[in-house]
Order: C-alpha cells, then sequence, then structure tokens
C-alpha cells in the first residue's frame, strides 16, 4: 500500500527566503505525484504534478518539484517566498490506474515579514 | 478551465434534520468524483467513490446509511447527511477526476468545500 510522508508539519519562513516542504512516499511502484495547496477555509488548488516526463515540474505560484526515484522523494519548493504563500500544503500520491489519492498530513507554512 | 463547485459553502442545521450538499464539475464531464471530511488541522479523509450511474463505493467505517451520495449525472454528485448529529460537524469537500479521450484522467479537481455545523 502507499503511504506519503510531509516531514515537518509546520514550517515558517522569513518573507523572500527559500521555500522547502519535503515529501516521501513508499509505494511498490512509482506513482503519480502532486501538490496541493489549501488556504483558509477554501478547497484544495492544485500546485503541480509529475506522471511521467521531466521530472522537475513547474507549477503556479512559482513552485516547483522535482521527482526522484532513488529517494523516493517529491520536495516542493521555491526560489522566495511570498506573504500570500502562507498556507497548508499536502503532498498526493496514486497508482497509475488507480482512483484513490493517498495524502500526507499536510505541511502549514507561515511567512514571516 | 476543470473547476468544481460545491453549494453550500455554508449550512447550520439543527440535530436530526438532513443535509444535501451538491457537487458540480462546471467546465467538464466527470465520471468520478470523491467526497471527503476534514477535521480541524488534519489531512482529508476518503469518505467514498462516487462513479456516475453507479452505486458508490465507501470506504471503511463510513456508515452508507448516514451519507447517501448520488451520482446522477456526468457533472453532478450529491452528499445528503441523514439525521446529523453534531459529530457529523465538519469540512466536507468535494472532487472530481475528468473524462478524457474515454478515460479516467488521474488528476482529482477540488470544490470548494462545504462547511456544516450541526447544533
Amino acid at each position: 500500500a502507499q503511504s506519503v510522508t510531509q516531514l515537518g508539519s509546520h514550517v515558517s519562513v522569513s518573507e523572500g527566503a527559500l521555500v522547502l516542504l519535503r515529501c516521501n512516499y513508499s509505494s511498490s511502484v512509482p506513482p503519480y505525484l502532486f501538490w496541493y495547496v489549501q488556504y483558509p477555509n477554501q478547497g484544495l488548488q492544485l500546485l503541480l504534478k509529475y506522471t511521467t516526463g521531466a521530472t522537475l515540474v513547474k507549477g503556479i505560484n512559482g513552485f516547483e518539484a522535482e521527482f526522484k526515484k532513488s529517494e523516493t522523494s517529491f520536495h516542493l519548493t521555491k526560489p522566495s517566498a511570498h506573504m500570500s504563500d502562507a498556507a497548508e500544503y499536502f503532498c498526493a500520491v496514486i497508482l497509475q490506474g488507480a482512483q484513490k489519492l493517498v495524502f500526507g498530513q499536510g505541511t502549514r507554512l507561515t511567512i514571516n515579514p | 478551465g476543470a473547476v468544481v463547485s460545491q453549494h453550500p459553502s455554508r449550512v447550520i442545521c439543527k440535530s436530526g434534520t438532513s443535509v444535501k450538499i451538491e457537487c458540480r464539475s462546471l467546465d467538464f464531464q466527470a465520471t468520478t468524483m470523491f467526497w471527503y471530511r476534514q477535521f480541524p488541522k488534519q489531512s482529508l479523509m476518503l469518505m467514498a467513490t462516487s462513479n456516475e450511474g453507479s452505486k458508490a463505493t465507501y470506504e471503511q467505517g463510513v456508515e452508507k446509511d448516514k451519507f447517501l451520495i448520488n451520482h446522477a449525472s456526468l457533472t453532478l454528485s450529491t452528499l445528503t447527511v441523514t439525521s446529523a448529529h453534531p459529530e457529523d460537524s465538519s469540512f466536507y469537500i468535494c472532487s472530481a477526476s475528468a473524462l478524457s479521450g474515454g478515460a479516467v484522467e488521474e488528476t482529482q479537481y477540488f470544490g470548494p468545500g462545504t462547511r456544516l455545523l450541526v447544533l
């Protein structure tokens, strides 16, 4: 069975600093990988996804993530944090051909002025 | 594209009443929709998978008779919380997977959520 681990339930960075949110997965075969963002009292918005092809994927709002099969990781980064990036971020995986998304526990990102 | 709406966004009801939540895919066809429940400061918990024209598949521990799901068309799924009690108060989120080229895409697009408060 797949599982997703997000290291750090809460990450705090200064405005303008690098954002790094960690995600590791456990799966018998490489899954499809997703990052979603959730603002307070809202649903989830897709930031980016990896299915096949280039392992470095770029998403909305300046975020990108790199799929590293050898490390079973899909960390999310952004070079320079903005106050509007403060939100909850969820990493999720799905096996090819499957329907269910498996979510990590989420990481709350706080941006300090 | 790939917009999912939910209605209502917030609902307050009395204990014992039933509440219906609608989930619509606005600009795509969705043969598969999902219903999640989210508790404060927690991740999403999948309640059920809804396939158009067939019965929903419920996750273990989710009461089928409590949470009725109907997926009557390719753009609409409904969740009815029957005989609601205060412990049913939560944030309910739906998602939908698009139908493309005869196959269901792997990406789920989420609605904005419905906050249910049962008094």
